[in-house]
């Protein structure tokens, strides 16, 4: 239990196009979602958190004009890069906490998505 | 603020060695304490967690202690294999904090034959 998917795994595009990434829950619904990005050999940086039927939160430094949030069901989150540019290339990584565990702390990783802008 | 270091790496064993990864962190209260691991290009899979002083999480051969004393939270393995290649990240949780996961900066580990 508990799996978290991504798609697509991994995108080029061209510089100015929008890119949407989706991250599914596949076995429980997740009210909250969670967005990285992760930069070649560094750790992971938190960009937003996303709530089912409400706004994502964006931790600061992060454009949320540039990076469109969507929560729209309790197994559904989207990460829209709009008019992405070279310096947008990195490793998004989305993950998911399951409200049925009684900690509810664990965190469950997609298998990311790796964006080139090109 | 909150803060998780980890030991610098590459760390690199022979296949059959022991392998202690340190991570000590910082943070008031009580966190939870977690160990991911990234196999390369794909995303992070938890390893193993403790959720108070003296628990000690274990998975796949893995193990860590939450040493409250020392602020520790270190993963050790007795015999590695050339599987466990990985980056490993230790993170800490607080309730209080909306959930929100703090990393370390990952320890890259490779295992030779």
């Amino acid at each position: 239990g508990a799996v978290v998917s991504q798609h697509p795994s991994w995108v080029i595009c061209k510089s100015g196009t929008s890119v949407k990434i989706e991250c599914r829950s596949l076995d429980f619904q997740a009210t909250t979602m969670f967005w990285y990005r992760q930069f070649p050999k560094q750790s992971l940086m938190l960009m937003a958190t996303s709530n089912e039927g409400s706004k994502a939160t964006y931790e600061q430094g992060v454009e949320k004009d540039k990076f469109l949030i969507n929560h729209a069901s309790l197994t559904l989150s989207t990460l829209t890069v709009t008019s992405a540019h070279p310096e947008d290339s990195s490793f998004y990584i989305c993950s998911a906490r399951n409200p049925e565990e009684a900690a509810q702390e664990t965190q469950y990783f997609g298998p990311g998505t790796r964006l080139l802008v090109l | 603020g909150d803060s998780v270091t980890q030991m610098e790496g590459p760390v690199t064993l022979s296949e059959e060695a022991f392998l202690t990864i340190n991570c000590t962190y910082t943070a008031t209260g009580y966190p939870s304490l977690f160990w991911y691991v990234q196999y390369p290009g794909e995303g992070l899979q938890l390893l193993l967690k403790a959720t108070k002083a003296d628990d000690k999480g274990s998975n796949k051969g893995f193990e860590a202690t939450y040493r409250k004393e020392t602020t520790s939270f270190h993963l050790e393995k007795g015999s590695v294999q050339v599987s466990d290649s990985a980056v490993y990240f230790c993170a800490l949780v607080r309730g209080n904090q909306g959930g929100k996961l703090i990393f370390g900066q990952g320890t890259e580990l490779s295992v030779k034959p």
